[in-house]
Parts: C-alpha cells; sequence; structure tokens
C-alpha cells in the first residue's frame, strides 16, 4: 500500500512571496489533514477535511493560509503572502475514516522563508 | 498551560539499555494516547496507541497510560541503534481526532 505522498520536498521563498504543498492521501481515506511543526516542536493540526468538507480549521491563519481538497481525494495547501515565522514543516496525514485515531503521516514538505 | 508537556530534553543511552519516555496532559477529554517515531526529515510514524487507561505491550515497546495522574509513558526494552529517533506522544478526544502532541524526545542509542 502507497503512503500519504507530498511535494515538493523542500521550498525556499523570500517573506511576501506565495507557495503552494501538494498532498496526495492513501487511497480510500476519507480524512486528511494538515499539520505545521516548527523546528523543535510537535505538529500542530491546521485544517483537517473529511471528504472534501472542512471539519476544523479552528488554528489556520486564514488571512494568509487556505486549503482545499477537491473531489475528497488531493489537497493543496497555500500560503500568501509568506512570513518569516511560517518557516516549518508542513506535514499532510490521512486516516481511513472520521474517529479513527490512526493517522499515517506523509514526509513533509520542509518550507524556509528568508 | 499547554495541552501536552514532554520534557523534550535529548536522551543518550547505550545499546540494550531501556529507554524511558513520558508526557503529561491537562485534558480530562483525551481518550486516545499515541507515541510516534520520527526519523530526522521524515514524517511521523505511528507506534502505538491505546485507548484509555492501561498497559499495552508490542514486542519491545511498551506503552503505559495513567487517566487518573493524567501522564502517560513508553518504554523500549533491549534499545538499539536503529531506535535512533525523536519520539512524539500525541492524544485526542473520542469522536474528534485533532491530535494533540507533545515536543518530543529525541533518543539517541549509542552502540
Amino acid at each position: 500500500e502507497a503512503g500519504v505522498a507530498q511535494s515538493p520536498r523542500y521550498k525556499i521563498i523570500e517573506k511576501r512571496q506565495s507557495v503552494a504543498f501538494w498532498c496526495n492521501p492513501i487511497s480510500g481515506h476519507a480524512t486528511l489533514y494538515w499539520y505545521q511543526q516548527i523546528l523543535g516542536q510537535g505538529p500542530k493540526l491546521l485544517i483537517q477535511f473529511q471528504n472534501n468538507g472542512v471539519v476544523d480549521d479552528s488554528q489556520l491563519p486564514k488571512d494568509r493560509f487556505s486549503a482545499e481538497r477537491l473531489k475528497g481525494v488531493d489537497s493543496t495547501l497555500k500560503i500568501q503572502p509568506a512570513k518569516l515565522e511560517d518557516s516549518a514543516v508542513y506535514l499532510c496525514a490521512s486516516s481511513p475514516e472520521y474517529g479513527q485515531p490512526e493517522q499515517f503521516f506523509g514526509p513533509g514538505t520542509r518550507l524556509t522563508v528568508l | 498551560q499547554k495541552e501536552v508537556e514532554q520534557d523534550p530534553g535529548p536522551l543518550s543511552v547505550p545499546e540494550g539499555a531501556i529507554v524511558s519516555l513520558n508526557c503529561t496532559y491537562s485534558n480530562s477529554a483525551f481518550q486516545y494516547f499515541m507515541w510516534y517515531r520520527q526519523y530526522s526529515r521524515k514524517g511521523p510514524e505511528l507506534l502505538m496507541y491505546t485507548y484509555s487507561s492501561g498497559n499495552k505491550e508490542d514486542g519491545r515497546f511498551t506503552a503505559q497510560v495513567d487517566k487518573s495522574s493524567k501522564y502517560i509513558s513508553l518504554f523500549i526494552r533491549d534499545s538499539q541503534p536503529s531506535d535512533s529517533a525523536t519520539y512524539l506522544c500525541a492524544m485526542s478526544a473520542s469522536g474528534n481526532n485533532r491530535l494533540a502532541f507533545g515536543k518530543g524526545n529525541q533518543v539517541v542509542v549509542i552502540p
């Protein structure tokens, strides 16, 4: 079974630029998550989708971050404009169904904002 | 007070030693308790999870949950150099699977 795929793996941008990350969850997994992991910290949930609907986006900085999950499969997370403090690893995870505690993580996208 | 506290101090042990890791939490609603392992430049990998209080064993790994004390532990027996990684505790409430993570413990097993 293929795991969660993410691209790009690394991205370097200057502040005020925009950036987008892509995630393809494990086939058949209905729930998809985006986490932000700052160096030395545990991951923090940004947004959770159930199929293509948003379940929880309470910690998403909506003035600059947006995410979508078209057709309930792939997802894209966008930052516009980026700030220095957005430098982090952006992790995508999926789980088979809502309420399932196990979440399977992708390798992450490491973002550096200069 | 943070929802999940995990002392992030690095831990170095000789090969074959027992590794002991722990987390405390403040949210009484947490029902699922998980341990993830994260190798450098990789995503977290689920090691094991426990529902409510009790112990769970999987090979060299044992997870313990004490809900009365809001305290969870992970023990790694006969540690191997391949166990060198960062270990993250994570928790979620029933019916809401937002995971709250600790900061992680970096473990180094010295051959």
